[in-house]
């Protein structure tokens, strides 16, 4: 069974202060893993797609990694506007369902 | 682009009534659509995937008679629930795959269902 562990699950930064956030999966097959941003009351945004282990993509702040066990989310220098939950999903390469985390919420104080 | 609406952005409806849920892609034709659920402080549960023209497939422990899905175009899909309940109160969000390009999931912005 497809599963998804996202850490830590709340993180709380100062701003400029750089930092990561973890997900780790298990899937049998990977077609791809996906970061979305949620803010409060919004469904969520879509930031990345990663496809196979060692690529990366930035996104201003953003950047995403991926290895055979797990993908970071890097936020350098975060300003308050970061602030969000990031939530973490895996597509299997048999289907289209994803399947979540229960995501990293993150707060950056001014 | 990747445009995804839903309508309404809020409900509030009586016990024994049911309300229907529109989801539309705005700017692309989609091959896939999703319904969730989100409970507060927790992540989306998939309910169903429909495609167009062919009957939804429903995960296991969701009421198909009960969350009623149209896909009706490629640019529309409908959630009805039927009877609401108060425990059917919940956010709940769709998702479209574009039919030309990648695999990710556009989300809407989602519905707020409260049922009294």
């Amino acid at each position: 069974e497809d599963q998804v562990t996202q850490s830590p699950e709340a993180l709380r930064l100062q701003e400029g202060e750089s930092s990561s956030l973890n997900c780790s999966y298990t899937v049998s097959g990977l077609r791809g893993l996906f970061w979305y941003r949620q803010d409060p009351g919004k469904g969520p945004e879509f930031l990345f797609t990663l496809y196979s282990a060692g690529e990366e993509k930035e996104k201003e702040r953003l950047k995403a990694t991926l290895t055979k066990k797990e993908s970071f989310l890097h936020i350098t220098a975060p300003k308050p506007e970061d602030s969000a939950t990031y939530l973490c999903a895996i597509q299997e390469t048999s289907g289209s369902r994803l399947t979540f985390g229960e995501g990293t919420q993150l707060t950056v104080n001014p | 682009g990747a445009v995804v609406s839903q309508h309404p952005s809020r409900v509030i409806c009586k016990s024994g009534t049911s309300v229907k849920i529109e989801c539309r892609s705005l700017d692309f034709q989609a091959t896939t659509m999703f319904w969730y659920r989100q409970f507060p402080k927790k992540s989306l549960m998939l309910m169903a995937t429909s495609n167009e023209g062919s009957k939804a497939t429903y995960e296991q422990g969701v009421e198909k008679d009960k969350f009623l899905i149209n896909h009706a175009s490629l640019t529309l899909s409908t959630l009805t629930v039927t009877s609401a309940h108060p425990e059917d109160s919940s956010f709940y969000i769709c998702s479209a795959t574009p039919l030309a390009g990648g695999h990710e999931q556009y989300f809407g912005p989602g519905t707020r269902l409260t049922v009294t």
